[in-house]
């Protein structure tokens, strides 16, 4: 069975940072592409972040562009999202998505982990 | 691409055939799924590549379109689909959703 567990969540002041972790099993990690998806309270999804299996390839929504680092430790099976210069506007409930094979959507989501960034 | 879901808001009955909207303002090429999101609850893959069925999900749901078109279709309502409803185009983005509600 595919999970994904993701922690680190919390409530952070703004402009501090903080690390989200997203560990993964049921399936060989390092064979997949990875995402942060984020979601603000009461309303939609918004794509952070992908990395590709081997961490070749990894791209960034303009939102959090210079801010985040997505990273991955494929012999961990762990997936990381390295947060900065943290805003009111990035509190979020933040999943991690596995890519589905094949195609460009996620088939597999954890049940996310909130940030809040509040003084 | 901006993905505009209509409505936002739906209400039906049990047995009902209920259909759902997604418009890109561009072409979206098929590269479309779509995404059911219970209350408190991850999203889950419905339908990928416009009209093909995840694995596991029932029979009662499909998707169709084409350019700038997309449906998502329950061909029979029941008190479990009771959900928001997301489309997803490849590499853009998510529609705003629409709100299923049981009437």
């Amino acid at each position: 069975e595919v999970q994904l567990v993701e922690s680190g969540g919390g409530l952070v002041q703004p402009g501090r940072s903080l690390k989200l972790s997203c560990v993964a099993s049921g399936f060989t990690f390092s064979n997949y592409g990875m995402n942060w998806i984020r979601q603000a309270p009461g309303k939609g999804l918004e794509w952070v972040a992908y990395i590709s299996s081997g961490s070749s390839y990894i791209y960034y929504a303009e939102t959090v562009k210079g801010r985040f680092t997505i990273s991955r430790d494929n012999a961990k099976n762990t997936l990381y999202l390295q947060m900065t210069s943290l805003r009111s506007e990035d509190t979020a409930l933040y999943y991690c998505a596995r890519e589905a094979p094949r195609t460009g959507c996620f088939d597999y989501w954890g049940q996310g982990v909130m940030v809040t960034v509040s003084s | 691409i901006q993905l505009t879901q209509s409505p936002s808001l739906l209400s039906a009955s049990v047995g009902d055939r209920v259909t759902l909207s997604c418009k890109g303002s561009q072409n979206i090429n098929n590269y479309l799924a779509w995404y059911q999101q219970k209350l408190g609850e991850a999203p889950k893959l419905l339908i990928y590549n416009t009209n093909s069925l995840q694995t596991g999900i029932p029979s009662r749901f499909s998707g169709s379109g084409s350019g700038t078109d997309y449906t998502l279709t329950i061909s029979s309502l029941q008190p479990e689909d009771v959900a928001t409803y997301f489309c997803y185009q490849y590499n853009n983005g998510f529609g705003s959703g629409t709100k299923l509600e049981i009437k």
